[in-house]
């Protein structure tokens, strides 16, 4: 199985603020790397596909780069509504999830 | 526009068995191959399987093998979900997604709303 691993678990961030999520796989994907948003009691949101192109409708806010084994999922300036859980996906091997990232408001 | 709407949440005892349904609407049905992903409470999502709406053909996670039975209806639109043996381990969060890309699959563009599955004695 390709283990997928995030970090950091958690980040305490503030409206405005850049903040990058870092992916780092346990054999390489190439690009096929997927990023989600997540909020309580709902379904995972489509971000990120193939590493770096964005979802149809997401805020340019949202960016992804990344090959191989290491991808980040960047935000360049955090609004009130990106608080939220986070996950990576690669979709090479099957499918498998990070452990997710839960951005708080500081 | 596309929707998944899944069935409604269900109680199993340990042992039973639980079949679980998610109608597709606003686009074409056989075009997209469709996937059903679990979430225990706190966990990271759990890819459980595919299958491919034309064809029926099913690829199932290694985890599930023996356990878990894909099946879909063209007429309806329809895929439905079963998994056997349930353990109390099985309670999560049931939902069916969609894949937007026919040659990488893997990742999903529209989800469903989800279906709670509680496993309890």
């Amino acid at each position: 199985d390709t283990q997928m691993t995030q970090s950091p678990s958690t980040l305490s961030a503030s409206v405005g603020d850049r903040v990058t999520i870092t992916c780092r796989a346990s054999q390489t994907i190439s690009s096929w790397l997927a990023w989600y948003q997540q909020k309580p009691g709902k379904a995972p949101k489509l971000l990120i596909y193939q590493a770096s192109n964005l979802e149809s409708g997401v805020p340019s806010r949202f960016s992804g780069s990344g090959s191989g084994t290491e991808f980040t999922l960047t935000i360049s300036s955090l609004q009130p509504d990106d608080f939220a859980t986070y996950y990576c996906q690669q979709y090479i091997y099957y499918s498998t999830f990070g452990q997710g990232t839960k951005l708080e408001i500081k | 526009q596309v929707q998944l709407l899944q069935s409604g949440a269900d109680v199993k005892k340990p042992g039973a068995s639980v079949k679980l349904s998610c109608k597709a609407s606003g686009y074409t049905f056989t075009s997209y191959y469709l996937n059903w992903v679990r979430q225990a409470p706190g966990q990271r999502p759990e890819w459980m399987g595919i299958i491919n709406p034309t064809s029926g053909s099913t690829s199932y996670a290694q985890t599930f093998q023996g356990r878990v039975t894909m099946t879909r209806d063209t007429s309806t639109s329809t895929v439905d979900m079963q998994l056997s043996s349930l353990k109390s381990e099985d309670t999560a969060k049931y939902y069916c997604a969609r894949s937007p890309n026919w040659n990488h699959p893997y990742y999903f563009d529209y989800w469903g709303q989800g279906t709670l599955v509680t496993v309890s004695s």
